[in-house]
């Protein structure tokens, strides 16, 4: 079945780093994928939407050029948190579905533990 | 834009109990309405998904159902077991579209205690 693909699934880094998640379909072509954040014990919360070949579209309150969002092949997005700091450190999400096959399901990768100490 | 209620936050059931979790939408325009279950440390896994042309939908233990008019949809779990214990979100879209994003429900933590 189709599947998505995150790395790295743990960062821990200091205040400061920046850090470039990626998200890949592994078996289906996406030209659109979409990053999610949750904290501890909440719902995921819908970031930004990446489209393959042009620019993202960030929710309300998400910082475009904090979340750089590269979505360059129709298997590859990538999120780059800038300059992260304490408060980003949070659990990354990404999904992606089959636009090739009608009425397919948005299937999620496993996620990004990001720690900024 | 598109706003999901669900409940109850936490539910706790004996094993071989069904269990239901409910979840309400806003946007009349919604018509793909997903259920995933999360694992701690790990990404959502759909376990079932129904669409607006239907009123019901069964795969084995798990069942969902959707009100059109009272725009809201449930999850029933039957004869639950100890690996049903999870988190379980309900999420909603309009139109199962590549652009469109799911709208996800709180959560629920489900404990199946032997």
């Amino acid at each position: 079945g189709a599947v998505v693909s995150q790395h790295p699934s743990r960062v821990i880094c200091k205040s400061g780093t920046s850090v470039k998640i990626e998200c890949r379909s592994l078996d289906f072509q996406a030209t659109t994928m979409f990053w999610y954040r949750q904290f501890p014990k909440q719902s995921l919360m819908l970031m930004a939407t990446s489209n393959e070949g042009s620019k993202a579209t960030y929710e309300q309150g998400v910082e475009k050029d904090k979340f750089l969002i590269n979505h360059a092949s129709l298997t590859l997005s990538t999120l780059t948190v800038t300059s992260a700091h304490p408060e980003d450190s949070s659990f990354y999400i990404c999904s992606a579905r089959d636009n090739w096959h009608s009425n397919q399901p948005q299937h999620f990768g496993d996620g990004t533990r990001l720690s900024i100490l | 834009g598109e706003n999901v209620e669900q409940h109850p936050s936490t539910l706790s059931v004996q094993e071989g109990d069904s269990a239901v979790i409910k979840c309400t939408y806003s946007d009349s325009a919604s018509n793909y309405f997903p259920w995933y279950k999360q694992e701690l440390g790990k990404g959502p896994q759909l376990i079932i998904d129904i669409r607006s042309n239907v009123g019901e939908k069964k795969d084995q233990r798990i069942a969902v159902t959707l009100n059109k008019t009272a725009k809201h949809f449930s999850l029933h779990i039957t004869e639950t077991q100890p690996e049903d214990s999870a988190v379980y979100f309900c999420a909603a879209s309009g139109a199962n579209q590549a652009g469109t994003a799911l709208i996800f429900g709180k959560g629920t933590t489900l404990s199946v205690s032997s």
